[in-house]
């Protein structure tokens, strides 16, 4: 079955660590966006994708890098210049009309 | 900029219609679509309005009038399993696919 994976379901961080999400699709779409959501929130765009080896920031992209290697993959690193990451971190990508998105990874900082 | 209010909780009882309203502001309007959010699960779309009118998809409608800037989902029949977020997205033209999405809407069925 198509869809989008993510992983690892959920992620501890240490103060000053880097950290890359992983978010693998086999639905043959272009587009992927990575978005982020704090309790009781909305989404927010982080960086999203269009074509392979090109990726634009969104609203919220300082702490964040991403890169797009291949059409599959579109990992994100949370550096640690983001002070506040905790968060629940969706990947998704651009089907005919809606978004698909992965089951989310939930990042805590300790 | 772009900006997207919805009621934050509505509460209903099974077997009764519930209509949350989203109203938008942006430039260059292409596409208001739906998406519902179970706790601690991914959002899973539900409709997509890019013309004026109606859209159904069995127990869910969804609705756009571009002109007063303005769409609804309209969930009908309640059921236990409707209780999650409902969000509105806002798609711009040229904007390669970037979704704005609205703060959600808590849905809340009682027996």
């Amino acid at each position: 079955d198509g869809g989008i994976t993510q992983s690892p379901k959920y992620l501890f961080r240490k103060e000053g660590q880097n950290v890359t999400l992983s978010c693998e699709q086999n639905l043959n779409h272009d587009a992927m966006y990575w978005y982020r959501q704090d309790p009781g929130q909305g989404l927010r765009l982080i960086y999203y994708s269009q074509i392979v080896n090109d990726f634009q920031k969104g609203d919220i992209a300082e702490g964040y890098s991403v890169s797009r290697e291949k059409k599959e993959s579109f990992p994100l690193t949370v550096t640690s210049a983001q002070k506040n990451p905790t968060a629940f971190y969706l990947c998704a990508s651009m089907g005919n009309y809606g978004y698909t998105f992965g089951s989310g990874t939930r990042l805590t900082v300790v | 900029g772009q900006s997207l209010e919805q009621p934050s909780e509505v509460t209903a009882v099974e077997g009764a219609i519930v209509q949350i309203n989203c109203t938008y502001q942006t430039s260059g309007f292409y596409g208001l679509s739906w998406y519902q959010q179970h706790d601690g699960g991914a959002p899973t779309f539900l409709s997509y309005n890019g013309l004026d009118g109606l859209e159904e998809t069995g127990r869910f409608s969804s609705f756009l009038s571009r002109s007063d800037s303005y769409g609804y989902l309209l969930l009908q029949e309640l059921q236990m399993k409707d209780s999650a977020s409902y969000f509105c997205a806002v798609r711009q033209t040229d904007s390669w696919g970037k979704l704005q999405f609205g703060a959600g809407t808590q849905v809340v069925v009682t027996p």
